[in-house]
């Protein structure tokens, strides 16, 4: 059974740089056929794609994102990882980590816990 | 246009059908996926591919597209149903945006 676990700062002043890791056991992160994830999402609001990444590293990015945005992969930690820059109070969300199927179609199969982000001073 | 656009709100009643749509251009291409999320909980994949369940999702829930319309039809809707569904797809330049989701009420 694949778990996905989240884990980084809780608070994050503005301006400076969101960071955060998502830890992959029960499978390999280089196992061919997936993507690996990063989704956002706001309290009270719907869910926001951010970024996928393989473990070539090749990278996808919202546009709405893709300035800010870094997703890294350490395959020898079956980690990947996240970076956003310039945060604002707007990027204050519950930030999931999940595991994207390429295999023909598309979809989330497995989703970490989630993790809380604040941004304030 | 990469915009998956979804009813804000559906109700329906206890063991009635009800269907959850989701509009986009890139779903005459690409097909959606399902999500369910419950308070507090991360969302559950339900639906994927043409009509896929993973394993342990009940066999009421089941998925169709027609042109840019995916739909997610829950067929005799329980009380545990009461959540929020998303739809996800791809789109040509490889982003994968989410519905604005829909609020499920089972009365």
């Amino acid at each position: 059974q694949v778990q996905l676990q989240e884990s980084g700062p809780g608070l994050v002043k503005p301006s400076q740089t969101l960071s955060l890791t998502c830890t992959v056991s029960g499978g390999s992160i280089s196992s061919g056929g997936y993507y690996w994830s990063w989704i956002r999402q706001p309290a009270g609001k719907g869910l926001e794609w951010i970024g996928r990444i393989y473990t070539s590293g090749s990278t996808n990015y919202n546009p709405s994102l893709k300035s800010r945005v870094t997703i890294s992969v350490d395959t020898s930690k079956n980690q990947f990882s996240l970076k956003l820059s310039s945060v604002t109070a707007a990027d204050t969300a519950l930030y999931y980590c999940a595991r994207h199927a390429m295999t023909g179609t598309h979809f989330f199969d497995y989703w970490g816990q989630g993790t809380l982000v604040t941004v304030s001073s | 246009s990469s915009e998956l656009t979804q009813d804000p709100a559906v109700s329906v009643a206890l063991g009635q059908t009800v269907r959850i749509t989701c509009q986009g251009d890139s779903l005459r291409d690409y097909y959606a996926s399902w999500y369910q999320q419950k308070p507090g909980q991360a969302p559950v994949l339900v639906i994927y591919g043409e009509n896929n369940r993973p394993s342990g999702i009940p066999d009421r829930f089941s998925g169709s597209t027609s042109g840019n319309t995916a739909s997610l039809t829950i067929t005799g809707a329980q009380a545990e149903d009461e959540a929020d569904y998303y739809c996800n797809s791809r789109d040509s330049r490889g982003n994968h945006p989410f519905g604005g989701g829909t609020k499920l009420t089972v009365l």
